[in-house]
């Protein structure tokens, strides 16, 4: 079945500098994207989103790019903080069905 | 505002037992979602409402699975008998309107013995 999926399953990088997790999507159809940071112990926190008529869209101190092209999808990370330590996941909407379907994750550690 | 409230937050059972999940979503969310979230993995979606109606329960276990929003406001999800490689966090979420502006509550661990 058509899922999202992630490049990487752990990201290390250095604290202050900035990060990118990456994410593939294979359903054409979806038309609203989300990233979500998951905390040990904790559900899902919203961390930014995106729909299909943007490819770019920046928060504080994130940045989701959406390429329709090849389907992909990405989070950067500015001045990457010890609080950004956690899971992250990407999520697609599938128009239509009207459900998130979830990737499997990337681990963001942070080295001192 | 308040946010998705899930209790227990942990619960240890041994397998063929049962057991139940309790969900109070943000007030005012019309769509309320239950997920299955396995350890290493995605949360992955088990049911769907769209205030007391199901919209979306294909992916439900329904030999064993079950949930209920009698009222349209909070949720229970029961799960009769329980299996080994039912251990997981289920997650329960809300929104506002079908498909945007998801919150998530903090889960409730499933350990089965």
């Amino acid at each position: 079945g058509e899922s999202v999926g992630l490049h990487l399953p752990t990201l290390s990088v250095q604290e202050g500098d900035n990060s990118i997790i990456n994410c593939a999507y294979s359903n054409s159809a979806s038309d609203y994207f989300i990233w979500y940071k998951q905390e040990s112990g904790k559900g899902p926190q919203f961390i930014i989103d995106i729909r299909s008529n943007m490819d770019k869209r920046q928060g504080q101190r994130v940045t989701v790019l959406l390429n329709k092209t090849v389907k992909h999808l990405s989070l950067q990370i500015a001045a990457t903080q010890p609080g950004d330590s956690a899971v992250y996941f990407c999520a697609e909407n599938f128009q239509g069905a009207q459900k998130l379907v979830f990737g499997q994750g990337t681990r963001l550690t942070i080295n001192p | 505002e308040a946010g998705v409230a899930q209790s227990p937050r942990y619960k240890i059972i041994e397998k063929r037992q049962s057991v139940a999940f309790w969900c109070n979503p943000i007030s005012g969310h019309a769509t309320l979602y239950w997920y299955q979230q396995i350890l290493g993995q995605g949360p992955k979606l088990l049911i769907q409402f769209q205030n007391n109606g199901v919209v979306d329960d294909s992916q439900l276990p329904k030999d064993r699975f079950s949930a209920e929003r009698l009222k349209g406001v909070d949720s229970t999800l029961k799960i009769q008998p329980a299996k080994l490689e039912d251990s997981a966090v289920y997650l329960c979420a809300s929104s506002l309107e079908t498909g945007n502006g998801y919150t998530f509550g903090s889960g409730t661990r499933l350990t089965v013995v």
